[in-house]
């Protein structure tokens, strides 16, 4: 267990629907970040928080949309989805901008 | 922003071998680089990293080299077993006020017995 803890574990959903994702950092830790790995692709960065502020955004859609609550734990909400958001959608946290970087074990979207 | 290119894509070994599985980054302001070990449906998990004072980390089977004038750096498996075989992302910290990690595509190393 790394102490990140992501849900749920796996969501199927349909075309156009709108789902949320949750992740819960690692005790101690202010900064979240949200990673995409589609099949046999990379990590991409979505978007990063810290202390409950937006920090940096990466290729992040506009039908996607994230937050970090004032307990740390963070959401990523996406909407309008499409069958290419099928994905692995990961959080990490780390005690603060930059190193120490621990993974969840990932929530597993899929579109139908 | 900053770039990280990996290489090779895929890699396959005889057990007992070495494996070397190559990155370069484009921002020469990066700082931390660490690799992480990607199993099958797992999240990834560091493996080791090194910063840019120093050129070269070892753990036990496991080392890091890096050239901060060329920007790239490398990661070195000896004694390869089959429980190596995985997806291994390198990745580069940017800088400049908004701090993350960039990954490379990932190398899918197979240690075959």
């Amino acid at each position: 267990d790394s102490g990140v803890t992501q849900t749920p574990k796996h969501l199927i959903t349909a075309t156009g629907q709108r789902v949320t994702l949750r992740c819960s950092p690692r005790s101690g830790d202010l900064s979240v970040y949200w990673y995409q790995q589609s099949l046999d692709q990379g990590l991409q960065f979505l978007i990063q928080y810290y202390n409950g502020e937006e920090r940096a955004k990466g290729n992040i859609l506009e039908r996607f949309s994230a937050q970090q609550f004032p307990d740390l734990h963070s959401e990523l909400n996406l909407s309008s989805l499409e069958l290419g958001d099928s994905a692995l959608y990961f959080c990490a946290s780390s005690p603060g901008p930059g190193p120490g970087y621990t993974f969840g074990s990932g929530t597993r979207l899929t579109v139908v | 922003g900053e770039n990280v290119e990996q290489h090779p894509s895929t890699l396959s070994v005889q057990e007992g071998d070495s494996a070397v599985i190559k990155c370069t980054y484009s921002d020469s302001a990066s700082n931390y680089f660490p690799w992480y070990k990607q199993e099958l449906g797992k999240r990834p998990q560091l493996i080791i990293d090194i910063r840019s004072n120093v050129g070269e980390k070892k753990d036990q089977r496991i080392a890091v080299t890096l050239n901060k004038t060329a920007k790239h750096f490398s990661l070195h498996i000896t004694e390869t077993q089959p429980e190596d075989s995985a997806v291994y992302f390198c990745a580069a910290l940017t800088q400049g006020g908004s701090e993350k990690l960039v990954f490379g595509k990932g190398t899918k190393l197979t240690v075959n017995p």
